[in-house]
């Protein structure tokens, strides 16, 4: 079946480090996107890709890198410069955006702590 | 500036009643409209959208939602509630960002069917 596959589930990490989550879909879209959720602030975006080798800035990037070398993968690593790092990440795919109304496909998400 | 409202934190309503979790946007332009839900550690999933035509859009699971261009409002209801509908429900709005469609969400109702 295809979907968006997280990994890992949970990830335990001391403050400091960097980290990186990743993101894979054999769904064949063009666009990846990364949000993080908090607790009652709904969904922020990160970084999106609408091409492999392309991507950019969302609404909270600082703290964040990207890489889309790949059209199946999207890591996001979290640095040691993100002040507040611990968050459910969530990754999602879609057909390209230059059509406006398809959905977003999300991955089951990163519960990410940084103690 | 282009936002979505998810008025009520919490929605509680009796397994078998009819319920309604509400929306409002402020968008430029016509507005593309979404409702996602979650589940506990889930990824979103897409339920349904309004693009253009009917204003009453049927989803999945039974649930459909009404647009109202007048009270810039798209709530999400369902005839008849099942307590296995319990999950976060988001409202999500397609907003232009520098040529890239941005997709803009609520801060989530959870919804509480009771047996």
């Amino acid at each position: 079946d295809g979907g968006i596959t997280q990994s890992p589930k949970y990830l335990f990490r001391k403050e400091g480090q960097n980290v990186t989550l990743s993101c894979e879909q054999n769904l064949n879209h063009d666009a990846m996107y990364w949000y993080r959720q908090d607790p009652g602030q709904g969904l922020r975006l990160i970084y999106y890709s609408q091409i492999v080798n392309d991507f950019q800035k969302g609404d909270i990037a600082e703290g964040y890198s990207v890489s889309r070398e790949k059209k199946e993968s999207f890591p996001l690593t979290v640095t040691s410069a993100q002040k507040n790092p611990t968050a459910f990440y969530l990754c999602a795919s879609s057909i390209p955006e230059g059509q406006g109304n398809s959905p977003l496909h999300f991955g089951n998400g990163t519960r990410l702590t940084v103690t | 500036a282009q936002s979505v409202a998810q008025p009520e934190d919490q929605v509680n309503v009796a397994e078998g009643n009819p319920l309604t979790v509400k929306c409002t946007y402020s968008v430029s332009g016509n507005p593309y409209l979404f409702w996602y839900v979650q589940y506990p550690n889930r990824g979103l999933q897409f339920l349904l959208k309004y693009i253009t035509g009917d204003n009453l859009v049927k989803g999945s699971y039974g649930f459909e939602a009404e647009f109202n261009k007048s009270q810039t409002s798209f709530h999400l209801k369902k005839p008849s509630a099942l307590v296995s509908d319990s999950a976060l429900y988001f409202c999500a709005v397609r907003a232009p960002l520098g040529g890239y469609n941005k997709l803009i969400f609520g801060a989530g109702t959870r919804l509480a069917v009771h047996p």
